[in-house]
């Protein structure tokens, strides 16, 4: 069955680094997105990409974040200068192409726990 | 305000006993979605419902939507052990496009 693989699975980082966080979205999926979900709470939105470019960003996902997909397959988030609040579970999710444009089923990958100290 | 509220936040019970967690919104939805979360594991869909539907089933699972009173419930029957997970309803709003806001999440507990 086909999955969203993210990696690396855990990433520890000293303040003020760049991390690049890897994802393989399914492979005819066309929309793609980064949630986090700081240690037990919500599941939050970043950002959302479509057709190469970005089609919605939430107020969390500021000029120290960047998304990319530098080939056929990547889907990329980099953190410019890392804070320690940024420190999260990172799940990338990607979904189907659907008529109407409706929202539906998103499928996740397993996470990248990021840890900045 | 926020968009998908479930209660209750914890909920433990045996096996073979039902679970039922709710979720209520405040805007207009197109559609609202259940996915549930082992610890520390990526979130899994398990259910979609358009606004337009009242309840579906899938398995062992039963959901309902009230768009009048912006509210949705997840029954879980005949729990087993496997089911411990945290559950989450998101809402996809409006009439095109758009990302899916996350709820805070049930987190169930089933003994054996």
């Amino acid at each position: 069955e086909p999955e969203v693989t993210q990696t690396p699975s855990h990433q520890v980082t000293q303040m003020g680094q760049e991390v690049i966080l890897r994802c393989v979205p399914i492979s005819n999926h066309l929309y793609f997105y980064w949630y986090r979900q700081i240690l037990g709470q919500k599941v939050e939105f970043l950002v959302s990409f479509y057709n190469n470019e970005i089609s919605e960003k939430s107020e969390i996902f500021d000029d120290q974040f960047s998304v990319e997909r530098p080939d056929g397959s990547n889907f990329t988030l980099k953190i410019r200068s890392t804070k320690l609040e940024d420190s999260a579970m990172y799940f990338c999710a990607s979904s189907e192409p659907r008529q109407g444009m409706n929202t539906g089923e998103l499928f996740f990958g397993e996470g990248s726990r990021l840890t900045v100290l | 305000s926020q968009q998908g509220e479930e209660d209750p936040q914890a909920l433990s019970i045996q096996e073979g006993e039902n679970a039922t967690m709710n979720c209520s919104y405040k805007t207009s939805i197109n559609n609202l979605q259940w996915y549930r979360q082992n610890s520390g594991r990526g979130l899994v869909h398990l259910i979609l419902i358009r606004s337009n539907e009242r309840e579906k089933h899938s398995g062992r699972l039963r959901v309902t939507l009230d768009t009048s009173k912006k509210s949705s419930s997840l029954l879980i029957t005949a729990s087993r052990a496997a089911d411990t997970a945290s559950y989450f309803c998101a809402t996809a709003s409006g009439s095109g496009y758009s990302t899916l806001t996350f709820g805070k999440g049930t987190m169930l507990l089933v003994s054996p």
